[in-house]
């Protein structure tokens, strides 16, 4: 089975913290993405990344950053929370061409 | 960007009761996969669809692809209490593994 992990399931920060959501994949997917979810607004692409080193703005890009430094691992990175960023974050992965695997999601609250 | 229309938005049934909701886009798609989430997780693959007419089952569940490959209904039979949670369509286009995300149908099952 596809297993896709993220390193918390739930985090408070405060405005103005650095925060970083990891998320690992254990089926050597090259694909890997974050999304965030908000009420009404459904799910949101924020980057995407093909293989190691290489990352894609998605749809709502501004605010955060990526890295991905090992084909399994996928990092989002808050340089500066605000509060407008308390969502609930989700990771997946995909081989090319078949379906997305989600993980179970990091509900992040920044007050 | 695509959009896709998800409909209903939310839906109170009977347990027992039959359940469909459907997707629609003014693009047209190569695949059509469903997702389940129950709350505080995230999405669980149900269905994929990768051809249009495709008409697939997963137990009580009954997904088909439209022949227009812009639209595409999932059924439920028989509903039980452990069905609630928020459905998601999702559909990817030509090119890319990029998935657009119907907003969710919200299934609630009265006892």
């Amino acid at each position: 089975d596809v297993k896709v992990t993220q390193s918390s399931r739930y985090l408070v920060k405060r405005t103005g913290e650095k925060v970083f959501l990891e998320c690992v994949q254990d089926m050597d997917h090259e694909n890997m993405f974050w999304y965030r979810q908000d009420p009404g607004l459904g799910l949101r692409l924020i980057y995407f990344s093909y293989d190691v080193k290489m990352k894609e703005k998605g749809d709502i890009p501004e605010g955060y950053s990526v890295s991905r430094e090992k084909k399994e691992r996928f990092s989002l990175i808050l340089e500066s929370a605000s509060t407008n960023q308390t969502s609930m974050y989700l990771c997946a992965s995909s081989s090319s061409g078949s379906t997305q695997y989600f993980g179970p999601g990091t509900r992040l609250t920044v007050l | 960007g695509q959009q896709l229309n998800q409909s209903p938005q939310s839906m109170f049934i009977q347990e027992g009761e039959d359940v469909s909701m459907n997707c629609t886009s003014s693009s047209i798609f190569n695949t059509w996969l469903w997702y389940k989430q129950e709350p505080g997780e995230g999405p669980v693959l149900l269905i994929a669809l990768y051809k249009a007419g495709e008409l697939t089952s997963n137990g009580r569940l009954t997904a088909q692809f439209g022949i227009t490959r812009k639209d595409s209904f999932l059924n439920i039979s028989a509903s039980i209490p452990s069905d609630v949670g928020i459905y998601f369509c999702a559909g990817r286009g030509g090119g890319a593994d990029g998935l657009t995300f119907g907003k969710g149908t919200h299934l609630i099952i009265q006892p």
